[in-house]
Order: structure tokens, then sequence, then C-alpha cells
């Protein structure tokens, strides 16, 4: 079984339909993020978490919101999806513990807006 | 600010060719430095990390990397690509209590018969 799975893998919805995505581990890593790739643009990060009560943005949070249900499990949220929000999304986990804090990524999730 | 630089958009080579991505980076202090490849269709995969000691690091699938500080450079070879090799391959950047990664924009590598 994956280590990082993320539920879709693929989502086709409108224009101001909210939408989530999930992402569960089973490494036991305490880190979490969420990343967007464009085209072009690599990965940007959207938010991440260090632990279940501390959430952070990343460069590009406006328009998403996440939540930490659990240390295994990290959601994000678009509460309006617009079509500029057409991307794959990546989550991503890594261990503090770890020296260099190397990050985990899962399958990705496919996201189109109509 | 921590930048990464992979001036090459895509690369082309022949199978059984040699093959250097490069990458760049900007970070005031001894980095952490990371190649991940993306095979189509599927999400990033670890390749070699480097934080400290020996500058040439290996990786898996016969990569190697070298750490060169005063060109601020971090460039992926493998003696000898396979089909297999196509894929897009992303350079990161991080550092101690850095707490995040930054990544490139990704070089696209096709490989001819």
């Amino acid at each position: 079984d994956a280590d990082v799975t993320q539920t879709p893998r693929n989502r086709i919805t409108k224009t101001g339909k909210r939408i989530m995505l999930e992402c569960s581990q089973t490494k036991g890593h305490d880190r979490m993020y969420w990343y967007r790739q464009d085209p072009g643009l690599g990965l940007r990060l959207i938010y991440y978490s260090f632990d279940v009560k501390d959430i952070n943005k990343g460069e590009i949070s406006d328009g998403y919101s996440v939540s930490r249900q659990a240390q295994a499990k990290f959601s994000l949220s678009l509460e309006s999806a617009i079509p500029n929000q057409t991307a794959l999304y990546f989550c991503a986990t890594s261990d503090s513990v770890e020296r260099t804090d190397t990050q985990y990524f899962g399958p990705g999730t496919r996201l189109t807006v109509l | 600010a921590q930048s990464v630089t992979q001036p090459d958009i895509h690369i082309t080579v022949s199978e059984g060719a040699s093959l250097e991505l490069r990458c760049n980076y900007s970070y005031g202090a001894t980095p952490y430095l990371f190649w991940y490849v993306q095979s189509p269709g599927q999400g990033l995969q670890l390749l070699l990390k480097y934080f400290s000691g020996d500058t040439l690091v290996q990786g898996i699938k016969g990569f190697e990397a070298e750490f060169k500080r005063s060109q601020s450079s971090f460039n992926l070879r493998k003696p000898s690509v396979h089909w297999s090799d196509a894929a897009e391959y992303f350079c990161a950047v991080g550092g101690y209590n850095f707490n995040k990664i930054y990544f490139g924009s990704g070089t696209k590598l096709n490989v001819k018969p």
C-alpha cells in the first residue's frame, strides 16, 4: 500500500462549486504539505502543517483552506472553485526528526474546473 | 530569498548517451538539495539528496549529483540513459530549520531510441 494517498485522483467540477481534496499518510510523519503544479511553474506551496494545531499559509493560499483532522490526515478545500484553479495537486509529508526534512509525495489529484 | 533555477525546460538525448541536468540555487547558508523525478501521470519520487559531507551524491536508478558551492550548482548526471528515464526532473532547495523547500520549474527529458 502507498504511504501517502490522495483522493480523488481525478475530479472535474464547475465554477462556484466547493471541492475537498483529501490526503492520508501511514508514514507517521508530523508535517504535511499541499502543493499545486502548473506547467512551467514547478510546484508551488499552498499550505503546510507542522502538527495538528499548527497550520501555515504558503505562497499561494488565496482561494484555498485546509484542515488537519489528525496527524495522518490533511484536507485541502476550494470554497468556490474557479477555472484558474485547474491544476495537479500534490500532498507531501515529512518528518521533523529527520535532519533534512525530506518530503515524500502522494500520487496527485488532477482537478479541472469548468 | 531562496530560489532554484533549472535553465533547461526540455532536453532530448539518445538512449545510451550521457545526461546532465543543470540546477542552480540561491540560498544564504549551507543548503539541503534534492532531485525528484516525476514520471508521466505519477507523483514525485526522491532520486537523491545532499545535506553535508561528500559533495558527490549517489541516488537511485543510477543517478548522481555533485554539489559545487562555488558555482551554487547541484547538477544531476547519469552516464547512460535508458528509455524509462523519460520524465520530468525537479531540483529543490531547503536548509537547516528552513521548514520549507523550494522547487525549480522542472526539466522534461525525452529519450530518443
